[in-house]
């Protein structure tokens, strides 16, 4: 299974700040096939990026994937206090397809 | 509008069987895999698998093969997960999700079917 690490494990930001979040994966994802979910406390998982770079329909601009290989990131601008929540990175590049651990985006 | 609507929460006692179900609403059902993901209390995604309605194709997660049956009838749009024998360790939430063509993120998720298995 590819392993993907995310880091950090909680970010404590405040609303208008930046937030970087990165999955480091244990080996080259081709073809950028990696995904970032947003999920809110009770709710379900939300598409945002895919393709690594991708916005998800109806996903605001400040939400941005890169990378390529092994690292990826995902960075909001200027948070909004409806951004804090949970933050998955997914590769669906080699089966099973694996998730990350998370990361907690909190005030 | 595009949906997946999850059947009800379970409780169950170990070693009982269960059957969840995911029906697709306002696509082509048969045309789109669909995932089944785990979330155990307080804890991340798992993926368990995955089953194309339309032939029944199926992949598991190594994790999850023996330990869970996927299966979908097309006919009413809707995909099921499984388990013949329920142990306290199966007490999760599970998602259904759909992924468009193969391979692919998941772009729509069902509200979540919580299981909760206790003598």
């Amino acid at each position: 299974d590819i392993v993907l690490t995310q880091s950090p494990g909680t970010l404590s930001l405040s609303p208008g700040e930046r937030a970087t979040l990165s999955c480091r994966a244990r080996e080259p994802i081709s073809s950028d096939y990696l995904a970032w979910y947003q999920q809110k406390p009770g709710q379900s998982p939300r598409l945002l990026i895919y393709g690594a770079s991708s916005r998800a329909a109806g996903i605001p601009d400040r939400f941005s994937g890169s990378g390529s290989g092994t690292d990826f990131t995902l960075t909001i601008i200027r948070l909004e206090p409806e951004d804090f929540a949970v933050y998955y990175c997914q590769q669906y590049n080699t089966s099973p397809w694996t998730f990350g651990q998370g990361t907690k985006v909190e005030i | 509008e595009v949906q997946l609507v999850q059947s009800g929460a379970e409780v169950k006692k170990p070693g009982e069987s269960l059957k969840i179900s995911c029906e697709g609403f306002g696509y082509s059902f048969p045309a789109y895999w669909i995932a089944w993901v785990r979330q155990m209390p307080g804890k991340g995604l798992e993926w368990m698998g995955m089953i194309f309605p339309a032939d029944s194709d199926i992949r598991y997660s190594p994790s999850f093969q023996g330990q869970v049956t996927i299966s979908a009838d097309k006919s009413i749009n809707t995909a099921y997960l499984q388990w013949g024998s329920l142990k306290a360790s199966d007490t999760a939430t599970y998602y259904c999700a759909r992924q468009v063509g193969y391979p692919n993120a998941l772009d729509v998720w069902g509200q979540g079917t919580t299981v909760t298995v206790s003598s």
